[in-house]
C-alpha cells in the first residue's frame, strides 16, 4: 500500500540553524501539507500547497518558513534560523481528491 | 481556541466491550470528520470519516456518529481489541467545497485510549 515517506526521523540542530525537512507524497496525490505536534499538544496546520503554490497557511507558517517541491516526488519544509520553540514532530500528509489526508511517521526536530 | 474539542483526555475498556471516543466542535462551516488512530512515534492513521450530510458512517468495528444540531460526533468502536490501545484524534474540514484547494484539518487534543485484556 502506498504511503507518505518522511526523512530523517531525527533531526537536532542549534538554534539559529537553517534545516530542512523532508517527504514524499503518495504518489498520484494533489495536495499537501506540512504540520506540527509540539510535545504533550495537539497536531497543528502549518501550510498547505496545491498546483505548485501556497494555498493556505496558519498563523505559525511565518517568514521563517517556506515550502517546496522542488520535482515530481519530494516535499520540503524550510525554517531558515531555528528558534528552540520549533522543537516538535513535524509530519507531512498528502490527499488526492477526496478529504481523507495520509500521514507520513515525522520528523523529530530537536533545537538546541 | 479550540474549534475541535475532545474533553476526554483518557479512556480505560475492558477488551470485548464498547469504546466510545466523543468530540464536539464550534465551527458550523465544518463540512467533514475523520477520526485519526496514533501510536507514538508514528504519524497519525486515517480511520474512518464522515460527510456533514450524513449521521453515520460504519466501516468494520468502527462507527461514527453525527450529530449535526449538537455539534457533536462520536467514534464506537465493537468489540473494542487491546490493538485498538492508542491515541484517537477527532479533526474536522472546511474546504470551500469536495476536494477543494484547502481542506486543511482542525485537530482535537486527542483520548488515549486503552483496551485492558
Amino acid at each position: 500500500e502506498p504511503e507518505v515517506t518522511q526523512t530523517p526521523s531525527h533531526q537536532v540542530t542549534q538554534m539559529g540553524q537553517e534545516v530542512i525537512l523532508r517527504c514524499v507524497p503518495i504518489s498520484n496525490h494533489l495536495y499537501f501539507y506540512w504540520y506540527r505536534q509540539i510535545l504533550g499538544q495537539k497536531v497543528e496546520f502549518l501550510v498547505s500547497f496545491y498546483n505548485n503554490e501556497i494555498s493556505e497557511k496558519s498563523e505559525i507558517f511565518d517568514d521563517q518558513f517556506s515550502v517546496e517541491r522542488p520535482d515530481g516526488s519530494n516535499f520540503t519544509l524550510k525554517i531558515r534560523s531555528t528558534k528552540l520553540e520549533d522543537s516538535a514532530m513535524y509530519f507531512c500528509a498528502s490527499r488526492d481528491r477526496g478529504y481523507e489526508q495520509y500521514f507520513g511517521p515525522g520528523t523529530r526536530l530537536t533545537v538546541t | 481556541d479550540q474549534q475541535v474539542k475532545q474533553n476526554s483526555p483518557s479512556l480505560s475498556v475492558q477488551e470485548g466491550r464498547i469504546s466510545i471516543l466523543n468530540c464536539d466542535y464550534t465551527n458550523s462551516m465544518f463540512d467533514y470528520f475523520l477520526w485519526y488512530k496514533k501510536y507514538p512515534a508514528e504519524g497519525p492513521t486515517f480511520l474512518i470519516s464522515i460527510s456533514s450530510i450524513k449521521d453515520k458512517n460504519e466501516d468494520g468495528r468502527f462507527t461514527v456518529f453525527l450529530n449535526k444540531s449538537a455539534k457533536h460526533l462520536s467514534l464506537h468502536i465493537v468489540p473494542s481489541q487491546p490493538g485498538d490501545s492508542a491515541v484517537y484524534f477527532c479533526a474536522a474540514s472546511a474546504g470551500k467545497n469536495y476536494g477543494g484547494s484547502q481542506g486543511n484539518l482542525i485537530f482535537g487534543k486527542g483520548t488515549k485510549l486503552s483496551v485492558k485484556p
